[in-house]
């Protein structure tokens, strides 16, 4: 499966700061990434579709000027989260799809701790 | 998107004993994804499963995808310390809706 990587796996930082996460495909040209956030003890919801040379898709209720999300090459996605405040701390975690299959494989996650 | 209902949404046990987890669809779904997230880490790729009525196995796993499609589960027989964790099921072509997760804790 693809080898997917996250940077920085901790960030912990004041409020109104803003937050960039990186998401690399190590070994796939991903023309697609997702991003999800995660709280604890709850699943993982889809926050946005990342495509690479375009806009990213977000999903209902997810603010596009809070998260923004950059896809700049196959092989990098970035999420930014703006004027971060405590309740957007949560485990940020992204994915890739593997070519045709439908299976994904994600990241190592970024865990955000805004105080 | 279609939504999956997954129960319980915790599971202790003894170690050796076995375990089941179950997601539940209103509607017919096009395939179902297994992942198991282990404690503070992140969820990995169990397996797939498209057919109806397919039963996959890995080892001390047992994955079922019911003949409607509207239901699967997740067995494991005989548990061991090491499948502590949360397994999620998942539906969906390229975005992913996951199930809320059974998390399986295990007494040695």
């Amino acid at each position: 499966g693809a080898v997917v990587s996250q940077h920085p796996s901790w960030v912990i930082c004041k409020s109104g700061t803003s937050v960039k996460i990186e998401c690399r495909s190590l070994d796939f040209q991903a023309t697609t990434m997702f991003w999800y956030r995660q709280f604890p003890k709850q699943s993982l919801m889809l926050m946005a579709t990342s495509n690479e040379g375009s806009k990213a898709t977000y999903e209902q209720g997810v603010e596009k000027d809070k998260f923004l999300i950059n896809h700049a090459s196959l092989t990098l996605s970035t999420l930014t989260v703006t004027s971060a405040h405590p309740e957007d701390s949560s485990f940020y975690i992204c994915s890739v799809s593997s070519g045709s299959k439908e299976t994904q494989y994600f990241g190592p996650g970024t865990r955000l701790l805004v105080l | 998107g279609q939504q999956v209902m997954q129960i319980p949404q915790y599971q202790h046990v003894q170690e050796g004993e076995d375990f089941t987890t179950y997601c539940n669809s209103s509607t017919t779904l096009s395939n179902i994804q297994w992942y198991k997230q282990r404690p503070g880490g992140h969820p990995v790729f169990l397996i797939q499963l498209v057919k109806s009525g397919e039963v996959k196995k890995q080892k001390r796993l047992t994955f079922q995808f019911g003949e409607a499609k509207k239901n699967s589960s997740l067995h494991i027989t005989a548990t061991q310390t090491t499948d502590v964790g949360t397994y999620f099921c998942a539906q969906g072509a390229q975005k992913l809706v996951f199930g809320q997760g059974t998390r399986l804790t295990i007494n040695p």
